[in-house]
Parts: structure tokens; C-alpha cells; sequence
């Protein structure tokens, strides 16, 4: 199948800072990505739909001006968590449509923790 | 978008076959059935798709029936590594390619 990479894989930070997580379609490209959240023995939580070249729409209920989602090109889609506090911390998984065979491939999560 | 109904859990034995099977009364007659398997921390992974009938790969199968309400993914001669979390997704993955995840079913495989 298709291969999604996100990065990094793991992150530490402290309360107050950003994190920036990039997912990136390696093998084809991708107009519309995905970014989910995942807490400790739950299921994904869907965020928001990133698209290429214009504004995420965010879920109801998920902060866009705390979690900043970047599509600039259709390979790349970055989420930036801004000012994270420990409740932010989580298990972040991004996924892309590969419209050709019309499937979703996910990336391989970002474990962020905020001290 | 169409809510899933899958068993919160089920146990077996290695070298059985397992089938799990979901409901989705709802589904619109654009949607696809989509089944993904997860490790812990690790991102879900694309395991068979389909519309209707019976869909096979490498390692599993998808059963759908007519009225498509209800799909059972087959899963032959599981072995330890088979156990993870199995998750039935419905969506219109040739449109906009949005999809809800419900609540999985934790696959425990013993020896």
C-alpha cells in the first residue's frame, strides 16, 4: 500500500511551546489529509480535513487557532500544536486519501507529551 | 457520515479463523466498508475494502451482504500477532475521503 510518513514519531515539551507534527504522502500525492488524536485506550478522534491549498475545516468542538493545520503542498500537511499544555498530550495520527484507488493510508502517530 | 457497531472485544485461539462483524445500518449507497488494524502507538493500518458481495487479499476476506447493513471481516488461521484493535469504517472514500472511527474491536489471540 501507499506509505505515509509522520514525524516526528515521538515529542517532549514543555508547557507553553509549540509542536509542529508533518505528515507527508511519500508515493502519491494527496489533496485532502486527515489529522486525528488519539487518548490511551480509545478509539481516533477526528480533528480536522486538511486541504491543499486552502483552509482546514476543523470538527466540532477542535480549537483552530489552537491546533494551526498547514496544507501548502500535496505531499505535506502540518499540524502545529501552539502553546501546548498537558492536556494536549496525546497520540496525533495523520492520514491521506490516495484518490486513485480511492483509500486512506494513515502515518505511523506522534506521541506528543507536555510537561 | 453512517455509525459502526462492532463487538468491544473478542479472544481466540492461534490457528483459528476469526470473523468480526459489524453493523451499519445507515450506509449510503456511496459509502465503501473499510477495515483497518491497529497496534498500540502505532497509526491504523489498511487491511481490505469493499462495496458489495465478497472481497479477498492476501490476509483476510470482507463479507458483505445484499442489503450491505452488515459486513464480516474474515480473518484465516490467526496467529499472536494477529492481536490488535480491528476497526470498521464506512465513508465515501471517493469523495471526500472523511472517515469516523467507532470504537474497534480488541482482538486478544492466545496461544
Amino acid at each position: 500500500g501507499a506509505v505515509v510518513s509522520q514525524h516526528p514519531s515521538r515529542v517532549i515539551c514543555k508547557s507553553g511551546t509549540s509542536v509542529k507534527i508533518e505528515c507527508r504522502s511519500l508515493d502519491f500525492q494527496a489533496t485532502t489529509m486527515f489529522w486525528y488524536r488519539q487518548f490511551p485506550k480509545k478509539s481516533l478522534m477526528l480533528m480536522a480535513t486538511s486541504n491543499e491549498g486552502s483552509k482546514a475545516t476543523y470538527e466540532q468542538g477542535v480549537e483552530k487557532d489552537k491546533f494551526l493545520i498547514n496544507h501548502a503542498s500535496l505531499t505535506l500537511s502540518t499540524l502545529t500544536v501552539t502553546s501546548a499544555h498537558p492536556e494536549d498530550s496525546s497520540f496525533y495520527i495523520c492520514s491521506a486519501r490516495q484518490a486513485v484507488v480511492e483509500k486512506l493510508f494513515f502515518g505511523s502517530g506522534t506521541q506528543l507529551s507536555v510537561l | 457520515l453512517a455509525k459502526t457497531t462492532q463487538p468491544i472485544s473478542m479472544d481466540s485461539y492461534e490457528g483459528q479463523e476469526v470473523n468480526i462483524t459489524c453493523s451499519h445500518n445507515n450506509i449510503a449507497t456511496n459509502d465503501y466498508i473499510t477495515w483497518y488494524q491497529q497496534f498500540p502507538s502505532q497509526g491504523p493500518r489498511f487491511i481490505i475494502q469493499g462495496y458489495k458481495t465478497k472481497v479477498t487479499n492476501e490476509v483476510a476476506s470482507l463479507f458483505i451482504p445484499a442489503d450491505r447493513k452488515s459486513s464480516t471481516l474474515s480473518l484465516p488461521r490467526v496467529s499472536l500477532s494477529d492481536t490488535a484493535v480491528y476497526y470498521c469504517l464506512v465513508g465515501d472514500a471517493g469523495n471526500t475521503g472523511k472517515l469516523i472511527f467507532g470504537q474497534g474491536t480488541t482482538l486478544q489471540v492466545k496461544p
